[in-house]
């Protein structure tokens, strides 16, 4: 069974400033996805970022960016420039891929990290 | 633009009353995933669908919950007899089955059982 680790309940960023949220995980997969999740405080979860464990280069959305290392099992965010809009709670999740190279589709999710950020 | 929706977004009830959720999927997309979310546990997957089929539903307790999917528009989760430790966010996801099955998330059913 794979197991998502989110060390830090709670972090806080000044706007306009660099924050970083860190995430490992345990598996014994070769092949599988990892994901960043937004929930702001409406609850929808938005998608933010996402990274095949196959590709070296590290995945890149605007502002957002992550730092996969595989034989380290880290997975984090880097959030540049945060603004206002960015506080919200943020889970990192875990998929694993199958041998066909479609998902099996179960998400597992860390505990989550509520980021704040200040004015 | 396509979205998940989900109905009600919100629902109170009494202990041993059925809860039924609904779930409209984005059009075109073949798998369908029903997530928990409390406090204690986080997110957690009560079933999924795929091409309407259930393929999992091992997190799902199985004397109380249930999960349909009657069209390819429609996914529902029924609860009977409701009681207070189910109260959660339910979420209901979709996704194109592909390789790399990015899922889209619905805005959540907030279930409160007194």
């Amino acid at each position: 069974a794979q197991t998502v680790t989110q060390s830090q309940p709670e972090m806080s960023v000044q706007e306009a400033e660099t924050v970083t949220l860190s995430c490992t995980y345990d598996t014994s997969e070769n092949n599988y996805y990892l994901f960043w999740y937004k929930q702001p405080p409406s609850r929808q979860m938005i998608l933010v970022i996402r990274q095949e464990a196959y590709k070296q280069q590290n995945a890149t959305e605007n502002r957002f960016s992550v730092n996969f290392q595989k034989a380290a099992k880290s997975f984090s965010l880097k959030i540049s420039d945060s603004q206002l809009g960015d506080t919200a709670m943020y889970f990192c999740a875990f998929m694993k891929q199958n041998a066909g190279g479609t998902s099996y589709g179960k998400l597992t999710f860390g505990q989550g990290t509520i980021l704040t950020v200040h004015p | 633009d396509a979205r998940v929706t989900q109905t009600p977004r919100d629902k109170v009830t009494e202990m041993g009353q059925e809860v039924t959720m609904r779930c409209q999927p984005i059009l075109g997309h073949n798998t369908v995933f029903w997530y928990r979310q409390t406090m204690m546990q986080g997110l957690e997957l009560l079933a999924y669908f795929r091409n309407r089929a259930p393929l999992d539903d091992s997190g799902m307790p199985k004397d109380r919950f249930s999960a349909e999917m009657p069209d390819a528009t429609l996914a529902t989760l029924k609860i009977q007899p409701s009681e207070p430790r189910d109260s959660a966010v339910y979420f209901c996801a979709s996704g194109t089955g592909t390789r790399s099955d990015e899922q889209y998330f619905g805005p959540g059913t907030r279930l409160t059982v007194t």
